[in-house]
C-alpha cells in the first residue's frame, strides 16, 4: 500500500522563521504536489514536481519555494513566515506510469497543520 | 469563478438514509476524482473515474460527461461515513493539461 508521510501534524512557528515541511513517499512515484486548504476555499495547488530537481508553480506559489534532490522526498519551504502562511498544507504523490497525464489515483499524506503566530 | 462546483455545502442524515453529493464542472475533463477527508486531515481516494459509475461496497459513484456532472452516492448510511467529500476533475486541455481542480467539499454528518 502507498505511504505519503508527513513529517509533522502540527507545527507551530513565529513571523520570520524559515520553515521546512517535508514529504516522502515510499511508491517510487514521479508526481508529487504541495496543496495549502483553508476553510471555504478548498484544495490550492502550491507547487509541483514530476522528476527529481523538476519543479513547477502551481496557483498560490508566492511566499513558497520547494526542493527536489531525490525522487521519495518533495519538500516545501516557506522562507519567511507570515501569519497569512496559517493553513493546513497537503502533500500528495501519483505515478507517472503510461504517459505524462495517465490518470492515477491521488495518495495523500496525513496533512500538517501549521500556525504562524 | 470555480471550475468545480458540489452541492450541498453541508449534508445532516439519520443513520440509514440514503445520501448523494453533486459535482458538476466546467471544464474538459480526463478523470473525475471523489475524495473523502476525515477530521484530522488525512485524505483518502475514493474514486477515479472518467465515464459511467463504479461501486465500492457502499459507495457508488456516476459520471454524465455530456452534462459535466458527478454524483457520489451512499447507501445505508453509518455514522462513520460522517466525513468532507471532495470532488476533484483532470483538466484535458491545452495549458492546463493534466491540472487538477478542486470542489470546495462537502461535509457529511451522519447521526446515529
Amino acid at each position: 500500500d502507498v505511504k505519503v508521510t508527513q513529517s509533522s501534524r502540527y507545527l507551530v512557528k513565529r513571523t520570520g522563521e524559515k520553515v521546512f515541511l517535508e514529504c516522502v513517499q515510499d511508491m517510487d512515484h514521479e508526481n508529487m504536489f504541495w496543496y495549502r486548504q483553508d476553510p471555504g476555499l478548498g484544495l490550492r495547488l502550491i507547487y509541483f514536481s514530476y522528476d527529481v530537481k523538476m519543479k513547477e508553480k502551481g496557483d498560490i506559489p508566492e511566499g513558497y519555494s520547494v526542493s527536489r534532490e531525490k525522487k521519495e522526498r518533495f519538500s516545501l519551504i516557506l522562507e519567511s513566515a507570515s501569519t497569512n502562511q496559517t493553513s493546513m498544507y497537503l502533500c500528495a504523490s501519483s505515478s507517472l506510469t503510461g504517459g505524462p497525464f495517465y490518470n492515477s489515483p491521488l495518495h495523500f499524506g496525513n496533512g500538517t497543520r501549521l500556525t504562524v503566530t | 469563478k470555480n471550475e468545480v462546483e458540489q452541492s450541498p455545502q453541508n449534508l445532516t442524515a439519520q443513520e440509514g438514509e440514503f445520501i448523494t453529493i453533486n459535482c458538476s464542472y466546467s471544464v474538459g475533463i480526463s478523470a473525475l476524482h471523489w475524495l473523502q477527508q476525515h477530521p484530522g486531515g488525512g485524505i483518502v481516494s475514493l474514486f477515479m473515474l472518467s465515464s459511467g459509475k463504479k461501486k465500492h461496497g457502499r459507495l457508488i459513484a456516476t459520471i454524465n460527461i455530456q452534462e459535466k456532472h458527478s454524483s457520489l452516492h451512499i447507501t445505508a448510511s453509518h455514522p462513520r461515513d460522517s466525513a468532507v467529500y471532495i470532488c476533484a476533475v483532470k483538466s484535458d486541455r491545452g495549458s492546463t493539461l493534466g491540472r487538477l481542480y478542486f470542489g470546495r467539499g462537502t461535509q457529511l454528518t451522519v447521526w446515529p
